[in-house]
């Protein structure tokens, strides 16, 4: 059955506190991975795509990358702005993960 | 150039009612997705429209029915609500592309309470 796994659930930062988020799948015949943001009481926000292992990219502070099993979300030197819930979600079928629950500390 | 639109923002339902749910997609796309997010969780695919026929549905009950119009807007129909249907209602909306679509954009959702 396909699944999108997302660690931890919450993550707390202290601010310029470097770490990453992960997203593991299991899904046949992945066609791309999505990173979303997703503020409290409102619609997610559009983050990356990524569609073939060994691919990265970045935004500002975030940098994702993708194997053929699992996802990452690098964050460097994080910002309080950048508390929010982080989802992954597989291009097939647009399953989601449960989220990881960023809080930067200033 | 306007992102997803849905309406309305917020809605108090009492429990056996019916609700309808709006979207207008992102200029471009032509293809409408459903979910739905309790709190604290990943959002649920409910289910998709592309050239106004529901293509892909996730597990949800027959009660959650949609449309799809000419222009690409979309709505979603709940029957028969029940107190556990209180939920945050998204809207996304891509562009189809082969066998699968492009990237969604997300409307801000619709906060739905039954009571």
């Amino acid at each position: 059955e396909d699944q999108v796994t997302q660690s931890p659930e919450a993550l707390r930062l202290q601010e310029g506190e470097s770490s990453s988020l992960n997203c593991s799948y299991t899904v046949s015949g992945l066609r791309g991975l999505f990173w979303y943001r997703q503020d409290p009481g409102k619609g997610p926000e559009f983050l990356f795509t990524l569609y073939s292992a060994g691919e990265e990219k970045e935004k500002e502070r975030l940098k994702a990358t993708l194997t053929k099993k699992e996802s990452f979300l690098h964050i460097t030197a994080p910002k309080p702005e950048d508390s929010a819930t982080y989802l992954c979600a597989v291009f097939n079928k647009f399953y989601f993960g449960s989220g990881t629950k960023l809080n930067v500390k200033p | 150039d306007a992102g997803v639109t849905q309406s309305p923002t917020h809605l108090i339902k009492t429990r056996g009612q019916q609700v309808t749910l709006r979207c207008s997609p992102k200029s471009g796309h032509d293809t409408v997705s459903w979910y739905q997010q309790a709190l604290g969780q990943g959002p649920q695919f409910i289910f998709q429209y592309y050239e106004e026929e529901e293509r892909q549905r996730g597990n949800f009950p027959d009660r959650f029915s949609g449309h799809q119009f000419p222009n690409y807007s979309s709505e979603l129909n709940v029957n028969a609500l029940l107190l556990g249907d209180s939920a945050l209602y998204l809207c996304a909306s891509s562009r189809r592309r082969g066998t699968g679509n492009t990237e969604a954009f997300f409307g801000q959702g619709t906060r739905l309470t039954v009571v």
